[in-house]
């Protein structure tokens, strides 16, 4: 059973460009969130994906956009970035079947760095 | 809205000590209730966790009940090891929206 990996690793971007951040959901998975992790606080939700659509949305703006790909792997997308969106992003797969939620697993994260 | 507030760090204990982590939490319904642990450089890992009233939430010789009376789910664990040093998140889940809210968390340094 893999886990959930996430790439890059590290990354570092010009402020005003755009970055794709990738997460491979953990095999058996259907659902993909993704979580912002500022430096010395704990992770915000930034949204989440079911069924390729966008399932429940954070307090971030729309230049934050994301997408679920039909093998439950996910893209965060960061437009126009700014210098406070440096931060360690989470990516967390899991599997939602009716009403019940067997668990997350998260992955390791991706530093991005904004200067 | 939902929260989850836990005790300030850094936290520093010699091995062997004691460990106990505040954390209390607000909530409307019933959430479920974890400890996550993130190792340097790494992502989180879930420790333990509760889903409903006067549950123990146990992993790894760490300890946890669900407390809805007092709102709280402290982090306990008898015999700290230099290998427990790691920052401590307690969250929640409110299981309407299947968001978890952290708290800010608690950094934990063992000193042998």
């Amino acid at each position: 059973e893999t886990g959930v990996t996430q790439s890059p690793t590290h990354l570092i971007k010009t402020r005003g460009q755009q970055v794709t951040l990738r997460c491979s959901s953990q095999s058996g998975h259907n659902t993909v969130s993704w979580y912002q992790q500022a430096l010395g606080q704990g992770p915000q939700f930034i949204f989440q994906y079911y069924r390729e659509e966008e399932n429940g949305r954070g307090n971030f703006p729309p230049r934050f956009s994301g997408l679920q790909f039909p093998n439950y792997s996910s893209e965060l997308n960061v437009n126009a970035l700014e210098l406070d969106d440096s931060a360690l992003y989470l990516c967390a797969s899991s599997l939602w079947q009716g009403e019940s939620n067997y668990g997350y697993t998260f992955g390791s994260g991706t530093r991005l760095t904004v200067v | 809205g939902d929260s989850v507030t836990q005790m300030e760090g850094p936290v520093t204990l010699s091995e062997e000590a004691f460990l106990t982590i505040n954390c209390t939490y607000t909530a409307t319904g019933y959430p479920s209730l974890f400890w996550y642990v993130q190792y340097p450089g790494e992502g989180l890992q879930l420790l333990l966790k509760a889903t409903k009233a006067d549950d123990k939430g146990s992993n790894k010789g760490f300890e946890a009940t669900y407390r809805k009376e007092t709102t709280s789910f402290h982090l306990e664990k008898g015999s700290v090891q230099v290998s427990d040093s790691a920052v401590y998140f307690c969250a929640l889940n409110a299981n309407r929206d299947d968001k978890i809210i952290f708290g800010k968390g608690t950094r934990l340094h063992i000193l042998p």
